[in-house]
């Protein structure tokens, strides 16, 4: 069974910019979520996906958007790019529907650098 | 609302000695924990689970945690420590099947 993948693992853009990043869950998953991992910050939750329905978000600027599709594969985008945007942006799947508690499948991240 | 602190940014043990990692949390309602291992470069992978069955749960890799509802703790342990075990070690709590808030993590040194 193929993994988290996700695309592209390494990206540099400038200030202003905007980026779209993506994610394809293990097949049968049908939630998604996505992770900023930064050293200062840790792990900060951005926000969730269910059923192409965003069920939970983070404390994120407006900037920071994602969506589903039918195939259950997820987009994020962060647009205006600030210096601060700079991190390892991680997406999970996971089995878990209503209120049970899966286990997070996470893919090998996106890197994100914002000169 | 709930939370995880980790105690101990960096632990460094000897190769053999046994390995403690500290996690308590907070939360309002009984919580499914977990602890995954990140590798430099990669994504987090599952180490071990509670999902309020035995207490004592056993995962990959010889580690093993205790659920301790009187303490809100769940510490990750091994006996004995390998080289490869070196790494960042995360504790996150989960009462909303969407979201899992995370410690700020610790990472394990093992010295030869």
């Amino acid at each position: 069974k193929a993994g988290v993948t996700q695309t592209p693992r390494y990206l540099i853009k400038t200030r202003g910019q905007q980026v779209t990043l993506s994610c394809s869950p293990i097949s049968g998953h049908r939630s998604v979520s996505w992770y900023q991992q930064t050293p200062g910050q840790g792990l900060q939750f951005l926000f969730e996906y269910f059923s192409e329905t965003q069920r939970n978000k983070g404390n994120f600027p407006g900037r920071f958007s994602g969506r589903q599709f039918s195939n259950s594969r997820s987009e994020m985008n962060v647009s205006t790019l600030e210096l601060g945007d700079s991190a390892l942006y991680l997406c999970a799947s996971s089995t878990s529907s209503g209120g049970v508690a899966g286990e997070l499948f996470f893919g090998e991240g996106s890197r994100l650098t914002v000169l | 609302a709930q939370s995880v602190t980790q105690l101990g940014s960096h632990v460094s043990v000897s190769e053999g000695a046994l390995v403690l990692l500290r996690c308590n949390y907070s939360s309002s309602v009984p919580p499914y924990l977990f602890w995954y291992v990140q590798y430099p470069n990669q994504g987090l992978q599952l180490l071990l689970k509670y999902t309020s069955a035995a207490t004592l749960v056993k995962g990959i890799n010889g580690f093993e945690a205790e659920f301790k509802k009187s303490e809100t703790s769940f510490h990750l342990t091994k006996p004995s420590a390998h080289m490869s075990d070196a790494a960042e070690y995360f504790c996150a709590v989960n009462t909303n099947a969407g979201k899992s808030t995370f410690g700020d993590g610790t990472t394990l040194t093992v010295k030869p």
